[in-house]
This record gives C-alpha cells, structure tokens and sequence, in this order.
C-alpha cells in the first residue's frame, strides 16, 4: 500500500454513460497525476495538478474527459459518453516538490480498472 | 518527447539465475529514473529511484545503474526467485523537471521458473 487509494478499483459501465473516479493521494503531496494504462503498455500521462491548479493536459485528454482537484486533495476525473476505447486501467499518482521543483519519487494508486460494454 | 524503450519484451529464466532488464530513453537531460515492478491485475510498486547525479542504486537483490549520457538504464536482478515474476517498468521525466510528464516504457514480462 502506497498510500494513494483509488476509488472504484472496477467499473463496469454501458457505452454512452458517464463514469466518475476519485483519488486519494497523500495528504501532504501537493502534485496529482492522473495516468491511463492499456493492456501490454506502459501507463501514459493524462494530466496533472498542482494543488488545486491543472497545469497540463495530454492531448489523449479529450474533450469527454475532465479532471478536477477542487480543495487541493482528493481528484476526480470523469469520462462523459464513455466509448469503448476508453476501457483502462486509470492510474491516479501523487508526489512532494520543493520550490525548486523538487526530486521526489512518485506513488502510484491501485488504479480504477473501466470496462466500456 | 521522451521516448523509452525497453529490452527484452519478455524473458523467461530459471530460478537462481542473474539477469538483466534493459532501458533506454532518446532525451539525457533527466532528473531521475524509476524502475516499477508490476503484477498482473495490481498497481504499480516502486523498487529503485536513481537520481540523476548517482550511477547505482541499490536495493536488496536489486541493483540500478544509470548512464545519462548514453540514455540507458539497467536493472540487474540476482539470485531470481519465482516471486519475482511480474512485469518491471522503466519511467523517466519529461526534460530536466520531474514536475511534468512521466513517460514509461512497455515493460520487460519476467517468468522466473522453479
């Protein structure tokens, strides 16, 4: 247990729905990832905040997904009309910086499995 | 963009064996270097961090090497046992700041057979 928890640890969902995870990092980390992970792949970088600012999204963000941080703690992202490419595993991370930037290793949550039927 | 790639896909071996997990990555200018290990079904655990100022990193059986300047990493496992069948991965940050994109390769499948 890396102390990021994720919640659910599965979903299964009809296409066309809408799905919501949440993620628990670790209370004094002030960075969040959210990463989505294929089968045979590595995980591949959706976007990130810095407490409650979202500083960067991949282009594999569409404009179904959003992500928020609200208080600077606990995330969500949510899929809108889910398709059913968008079965992965998604992967929440958090970790500490320092002003400079810091050099701290990242911890990864047990990820949210989502099924697209 | 960072590129990394990993060597072998998979590799099957027999207990007690040595072994070495290759990683590469096409932009040097990195903080740092994690070595993941992950079974299957389950999340990601982390083994080793290397910074960028060390060459080596070591953690019980495990020992990480880092060559920033010829973008490769290597994960050398000794005495394998079959609990360490799992899928390992390699990630790097995106430039010189661990603050944005982490990018990983596709990951090396170990079979450790008894």
């Amino acid at each position: 247990d890396t102390g990021v928890s994720q919640d659910p640890r599965h979903k299964i969902t009809k296409r066309g729905q809408n799905v919501t995870f949440r993620c628990d990092p670790i209370s004094e980390h002030n960075r969040l990832y959210w990463y989505r992970q294929t089968l045979g792949q590595g995980p591949e970088f959706l976007t990130y905040f810095q407490n409650e600012a979202q500083l960067e999204k991949s282009r594999l963000l569409s404009d179904r997904f959003s992500a928020e941080r609200p208080k600077g703690s606990f995330s969500t992202l949510e899929i809108q009309r889910t398709e059913q490419g968008d079965s992965a595993v998604y992967v929440c991370a958090s970790r500490q910086t320092s002003r400079g930037g810091g050099n701290y290793e990242q911890y990864f949550g047990p990820g949210t499995r989502l099924t697209v039927t | 963009k960072q590129e990394v790639t990993q060597i072998p896909a998979a590799l099957s071996v027999p207990e007690g064996e040595n072994l070495v997990l290759n990683c590469s990555f096409t932009d040097s200018a990195i903080y740092n270097l994690q070595w993941f290990r992950q079974d299957p079904g389950k999340g990601l655990t982390s083994l080793l961090l290397i910074q960028s100022s060390q060459r080596e990193q070591t953690s019980g059986r495990l020992n990480a090497s880092l060559d920033k300047s010829s973008g490769r990493s290597t994960l050398y496992i000794a005495a394998s046992q079959p609990g360490d069948s799992a899928t390992y991965l390699c990630a790097v940050p995106e430039g010189s700041d661990t603050g944005n994109q982490f990018y990983f390769g596709t990951g090396t499948s170990l079979t450790v057979i008894p």
